[in-house]
């Protein structure tokens, strides 16, 4: 069974700092990865999409990178500012028999970015 | 563009009653997920449509069902309700269900009583 694993549990930075955030997971035959931004209280919004074949995707001040084999993706945000501050979900999908469609996630990163 | 929509925002029941909760992905996508995520558990998936057939359920009981009407639109039903199903229910939905990107509502509050 895919297990997907975010580290930290909680950043609290101060504005203008470049950051890593981590996630591992257990299962490397994957399709994609996808990072997600999540609000107190709302819905996800989608940050970027790795597919299995890409070693990177660039939104922005976001950078994501993928390694399938090791199973490890990092999101760098650069020049963090307070309306970063969020959580930040990885995702991945698995696209094997009874696993077909579902995304497996984190339990995300809960980032703050104070003035 | 529109994105995903859901209603209601909340929802309140008392246990043992039934909720339904409603989806509308982005014109354009035939599948659409549902997904549960209670206060300290993450987020689950509960359920995968694409052309208005179940794909696959995670694992949750049978009283959580659902379907996807002609227009691509969905409905999860809860019946029974209990105190721990209790939490956020995110829609999202997709162009095709292979590796899409999943773009997701802004979710439904479900609180039992």
């Amino acid at each position: 069974k895919q297990e997907v694993t975010q580290i930290p549990a909680a950043l609290s930075v101060p504005e203008g700092e470049n950051l890593v955030l981590n996630c591992s997971f257990t299962d490397s035959a994957i399709y994609n990865l996808q990072w997600f931004r999540q609000d107190p209280g709302k819905g996800l919004t989608s940050l970027l999409l790795i597919q299995s074949s890409q070693r990177e995707q660039t939104s922005g001040r976001l950078n994501a990178s993928l390694d399938k084999s090791s199973g490890r993706s990092t999101l760098y945000i650069a020049a963090s500012q307070p309306g970063d501050s969020a959580t930040y979900l990885c995702a991945v999908r698995v696209g094997r028999g009874s696993t077909l469609g579902r995304l497996y996630f984190g339990r995300g990163t809960q980032l703050t970015v104070w003035p | 563009e529109a994105g995903v929509t859901q209603s209601p925002t909340h929802l309140i029941k008392t246990r043992g009653q039934q909720a339904t909760l409603r989806c509308s992905p982005i014109s354009g996508h035939t599948s659409v997920y549902w997904y549960q995520q209670a206060l300290g558990l993450g987020l689950q998936f509960l359920l995968w449509y694409d052309e208005g057939e179940e794909r696959n359920r995670g694992n949750f009981p049978p009283r959580f069902s659902g379907r996807q009407f002609p227009n691509y639109s969905s409905e999860l039903n809860v019946n029974a309700l209990e105190l721990e199903d209790s939490a956020l229910y995110l829609c999202a939905s997709s162009l095709t269900g292979n590796t899409d990107t999943q773009y997701f509502g802004p979710g439904t509050r479900l609180t039992v009583l």
